[in-house]
């Protein structure tokens, strides 16, 4: 069965300092994975999606992921964070061959003045 | 255009009342699902509907909760006898099907926040 790890709840970072939010999957078969972003009091909105070609996918925001799949992770980077960036970020996956998706437990982005 | 709308925004209930969630989904989107939101616990799958095909309910957690979609568009997620750990984030969101699954973006209501005193 398919699962989204992300290891890290909560990371602080100062702004305009690089950040890396870490995401792991587990599948032995082609996957999609999609990273989103849910501000207070929001709903989550995508940031990005790698479905095929390009492992390095640019989403908005500045952001960007990497697809690795012998180490089977996602992770989301950006160079120089902003206060706004300040919020939750999911990955996702989808169950085999469903229309079902399986989020992670979320990373919680604080960026520090 | 319009997004995925949910309401109440915000619902507080007595334990043992029954609630009912209203979710409009973005028009044209065949697919609808419903999420809970608990602090710490990411999002929870609770149910999938897509077109005129069966619902996928494996998600709900108890046959206290059901859900259903009228005439493909607005959905309606109702819980019977709420309990304290119902309290949660309820999310919405629809996508639309592009034949490939596990491949849509999907978008996302506001939520519905439930206290169940």
């Amino acid at each position: 069965a398919q699962s989204v790890t992300q290891l890290d709840s909560q990371v602080p970072v100062f702004e305009e300092a690089p950040v890396e939010l870490r995401c792991n999957y587990s599948s032995s078969v082609s996957v999609y994975l999609f990273w989103y972003v849910q501000y207070p009091n929001q709903g989550l909105q995508l940031l990005l999606k790698y479905l095929s070609g390009s492992t390095l996918v640019k989403g908005i925001n500045g952001f960007e992921a990497e697809f690795n799949k012998s180490q089977t992770s996602f992770h989301l980077r950006k160079p120089s964070v902003h206060i706004s960036d300040t919020a939750e970020y999911f990955c996702a996956v989808p169950a085999s061959g469903t229309y079902k998706y399986i989020f992670g437990t979320g990373t919680r982005l604080k960026v520090l003045a | 255009g319009a997004g995925v709308s949910q309401s109440p925004s915000n619902k507080v209930t007595e334990k043992g009342k029954d609630v009912e969630l209203r979710c409009d989904p973005i028009s044209g989107h065949t697919a609808l699902y419903w999420y809970r939101q608990s602090l710490g616990q990411g999002l929870e799958f609770l149910i999938y509907f897509q077109g005129n095909s069966a619902p996928d309910k494996s998600g709900l957690p108890s046959d206290r909760f059901s859900a259903e979609r009228t005439g493909g568009s607005v959905s309606t997620l109702t819980i019977q006898r709420t309990q304290q750990e119902d309290s949660a984030v309820y999310l919405c969101a629809s996508s639309l099907d592009r034949g490939l699954a596990g491949s849509d973006e999907q978008y996302f209501g506001p939520g519905t926040r439930l206290t169940v005193t």
